[in-house]
């Protein structure tokens, strides 16, 4: 089956800092990829997505791109904000899911520090 | 924009009430997803549907029903509410159309079960 394995968190970083999040993936076929966020008590919101290998997704300045021989859909941002703590899910559609169901990734805490 | 909606922010009931979470989506979306979301467990899709009266289990169906009358609503019955469904409850909504997968979250049901 399909499955999305993140990097466990939390991760702490200081404002202004160079951010990575780990996501690898594990489907069938040519999966969509998306990123969501998460802020302090509300839903999940869409954040960046990709629908084939080596696109780039982006908005708010973060990114990630498709890397089908890695299987992996990486997120980036250049300089974090404290606005920016949230929890992050990975997350994919793949043609087997029913439903158009995505499979989720477990959530990655950031915290930012001013 | 999309707009999802659930209709309590926070919720506290007593072991043994039955208990109605409803979610409203104003985009004519044919989805509608619920999930619980507990720390350390990520998301967990408890049911799911696909047109107006249609329903399927997702990973966690024990303990919960599900009701979609009209497209745009779509509930969640707890028929006889416990404990260990405290938790935070998200609803989702996404099209059919092709190529288009994410999901649409609400701002989520803070449930308390006393």
């Amino acid at each position: 089956g399909n499955s999305v394995t993140q990097m466990e968190g939390p991760v702490t970083l200081s404002e202004e800092a160079f951010l990575t999040i780990n996501c690898t993936y594990t489907a069938t076929g040519y999966p969509s990829l998306f990123w969501y966020v998460q802020y302090p008590g509300e839903g999940l919101q869409l954040l960046l997505k990709a629908t084939k290998a080596d696109d780039k997704g982006s908005n708010k300045g973060f990114e990630a791109t498709y890397r089908k021989e890695t299987t992996s859909f990486h997120l980036e941002k250049g300089s974090v904000q404290v606005s920016d703590s949230a929890v992050y899910f990975c997350a994919l559609y793949s043609s087997n899911n029913a439903g158009n169901m995505l499979t989720f990734g477990g959530g990655t805490r950031l915290m930012v520090k001013p | 924009d999309v707009k999802v909606t659930q209709s309590s922010r926070y919720l506290v009931k007593r072991t043994g009430e039955k208990v109605f979470l409803e979610c409203v989506q104003d985009m004519d979306h044919e989805n509608m997803f619920w999930y619980r979301q507990d720390p350390g467990l990520g998301l967990r899709l408890i049911y799911f549907s696909y047109d107006v009266k249609m329903k399927e289990k997702g990973d966690i169906p024990e303990g919960y029903s599900v009701s979609r009358e009209k497209k745009e609503r779509f509930s969640l019955i707890l028929e006889s509410a416990s404990t260990n469904q405290t938790s935070m409850y998200l609803c989702a909504s996404s099209s059919m159309g092709a190529g288009v997968y994410e999901q649409y979250f609400g701002p989520g049901t803070r449930l308390t079960v006393t």
